[in-house]
């Protein structure tokens, strides 16, 4: 079953402009979500977390919103840059389960200059 | 700095061979996990350690096993290497578990069974 879920499998957008990425989740116990980044034959990489006493959690270009009624998060990339052309995953996973966490399929990002 | 060291980075099997994955790491984590990731699919857990000595399965386990005798090292091994176990393998650790803090990944074993 796919608890995380990454509908849209790419998005293509222009330097400086805003990239937005979302992703769904069905199970409610859910309560940690964070976002990698993968580069091509490379491992992915942590980016940005939330915990779901928050809605909202910025680092720098990076801005994670959480909609805990819809189960819906997302990730906004202010301004984009052709660096960011990547895979990003989302991931999930629940407070006393410790050893599972789930991932979407993944969206690629293209930033064309 | 080395993080999480996978090898091989590519290995090509015959149906029926088996198989050691490595992984190390060299930041005195005490988690430490096996994914694999399929094309147009997430990441799916084979294997955990939560220490040396200690493993548990993971949503898709079945055709593996692994072993946790060292902190740094979490080898995964297929013994009758099957088509379905075509993928790419993601070793990952941690120093806490997953409730609350991100895993830092190697760059993967891609693994092709003909």
């Amino acid at each position: 079953d796919q608890q995380v879920k990454q509908n849209s499998p790419s998005l293509s957008v222009q330097e400086g402009r805003i990239s937005i990425l979302n992703c769904d989740y069905t199970n409610s116990m859910f309560d940690y979500f964070l976002w990698y980044k993968k580069y091509p034959a490379e491992g992915p990489t942590f980016l940005i977390s939330i915990s779901s006493i928050k809605d909202k959690n910025e680092d720098g270009r990076f801005t994670v919103f959480l909609n805990k009624s819809a189960k819906h998060l997302s990730l906004h990339i202010v301004p984009s840059q052709p660096g960011d052309s990547a895979v990003y995953f989302c991931a999930a996973s629940a407070s006393g389960n410790n050893n599972d966490m789930r991932f979407g399929a993944g969206t690629r990002l293209t930033v064309k200059p | 700095n080395a993080g999480v060291t996978q090898t091989p980075k590519f290995r090509i099997l015959k149906i029926g061979q088996s198989m050691t994955l490595q992984c190390a790491q060299d930041m005195n984590h005490n988690y430490m996990y096996w994914y694999r990731q399929d094309p147009g699919m997430g990441l799916k857990l084979i294997y955990y350690s939560v220490g040396a000595g200690i493993t548990d399965k993971g949503e898709v386990p079945n055709g593996y096993n692994v072993s946790r005798s060292t902190t740094e090292d979490f080898p995964l091994r297929l013994e009758l290497a099957a088509p379905s176990q075509t993928s790419v393998y993601f070793c990952a650790s941690s120093y806490l578990g997953l409730s609350n803090q991100p895993q830092h990944f190697g760059d993967g074993t891609r693994l092709s069974i003909l």
